[in-house]
This record gives C-alpha cells, structure tokens and sequence, in this order.
C-alpha cells in the first residue's frame, strides 16, 4: 500500500531563504509522485510531477523536486523564498496519475519578511 | 469549462439534514475522483469514477455517503443524515485516463461543509 509522510507539519523560512519540504513515500510498486500547493480557500494547484523519465523534476513558480529511490524520498525544494510562496503544500504518490492519490498530511510554509 | 468546478463552495447543515454536492469535471475527462479534506489534514479518497461507472467506492466513510456520475460527466455526492464528524472540505479531481499529455489530477476548489 502506498502512504506518504511528510517531515514537519510547519516550516518557517525569511524571504530569500532556501525552502525544503521534506517528503517520503511508501509504495509497493514505481511510485508516481507528486506536489501540490494549496492556498487558503482554495484547491489544490500542481506544482511539479515525477512519472518517468528524468529524477530532477522542475515545476512552476521556481520549485523542484528529486526523486531518489535509495531514500524513498522526494523532497520539495527552491533556492530563495517569495512572500507568495506562503501556503500548504501537500505531496502524493500514486501507482498511476489515473489512480487514486495518497497524500501526506501536508507542510504549512510561513515566510518571514 | 477551463477547470474543474463545484458547487456550493460554502454548505452548512444541521445535523440530520441531507446534502448534495456538485462537481463539474473538466470536459471530456474521463476520470472523475471525490476526496475528503478534514481541517488541517490531506485529502483522502472516497470514491472514483471511470465515466458513469464507479469502480472504487472504499473510501466512503458510512453508507449515508452516496455518489453518481449517471452520464459519464456531472457527479453528485450526496451525504444523508449529516453528523458533525462530516464537517470537512469535500474535492473533486478529474483526469483524462492514459494521456500522458495529462498526466496528473485536476483538483476543483472543493467544498466546504460545516454541519452544525
């Protein structure tokens, strides 16, 4: 069965910091995975995406993530944070993008000024 | 439409009353998934839908949860006799089954309900 954890349920970073969300996945099976932000009130936006192909996945808004298999893990990174980045991000993994997703229990980001 | 839609964004019951909740997946989706967001928590899946079949309903919580989907677009979900434990943001996800051109879920901006 695949589940997700994710390290840190509130992170805290100053504008222009380095933001790492840290994720790790249980799956029995090639895992697809996953980040999404969502915003107060609103739904859930994909950031980036791993499915095949390249382990270093490049998504909107300046964020990338590594998939590392040795560590089961995929956490979430960006080399200086916005004001705006300021939200709950979530990471999923998936036998499939078609099948239902796993979430973690999410990590809420603060950026301080 | 350009995204996926629901409907009402805002819901709120008293406890016992019967609820019904829209979703309008992104056109020509096939795929179409109901999640359960409670407060502070991820989403979890409730039920999945391949055009008007539902294939996978193992995450309804109780049997006062209900979904359809009867021409393969608009799905309801519908929650009978509400209790508080109910209270939750409720999101749906559509996808276009086996386009890698797409692959991922397309989440709407759920909604909330609140039963009192």
């Amino acid at each position: 069965a695949q589940s997700v954890t994710q390290l840190g349920s509130h992170v805290s970073v100053s504008e222009g910091a380095l933001v790492l969300l840290r994720c790790n996945y249980s799956s029995s099976v090639p895992p697809y995975l996953f980040w999404y932000v969502q915003y107060p009130n609103q739904g859930l936006q994909l950031l980036l995406k791993y499915t095949t192909g390249a382990t270093l996945v490049k998504g909107i808004n300046g964020f990338e993530a590594e998939f590392k298999k040795s560590e089961t893990s995929f956490h979430l990174t960006k080399p200086s944070a916005h004001m705006s980045d300021a939200a709950e991000y979530f990471c999923a993994v998936s036998d499939s993008p078609w099948d239902q997703f796993y979430f973690g229990t999410g990590t809420s980001l603060t950026v301080i000024p | 439409g350009a995204g996926v839609s629901q409907s009402p964004r805002y819901k709120v019951a008293k406890r016992g009353q019967d609820v019904a909740l829209r979703c309008d997946p992104i056109s020509g989706h096939v795929s179409l998934f109901w999640y359960q967001q409670a407060l502070g928590q991820g989403p979890e899946f409730l039920t999945y839908f391949q055009n008007e079949a539902q294939l996978d309903k193992s995450g309804l919580p109780s049997d006062r949860f209900f979904a359809e989907r009867p021409e393969g677009s608009v799905s309801t979900l519908k929650i009978q006799r509400t209790q508080q434990e109910d209270s939750a943001v409720y999101l749906c996800a559509s996808s276009a089954l086996f386009s890698w051109g797409t692959d991922t879920q397309y989440f709407g901006p759920g909604t909330r309900l609140t039963v009192l």
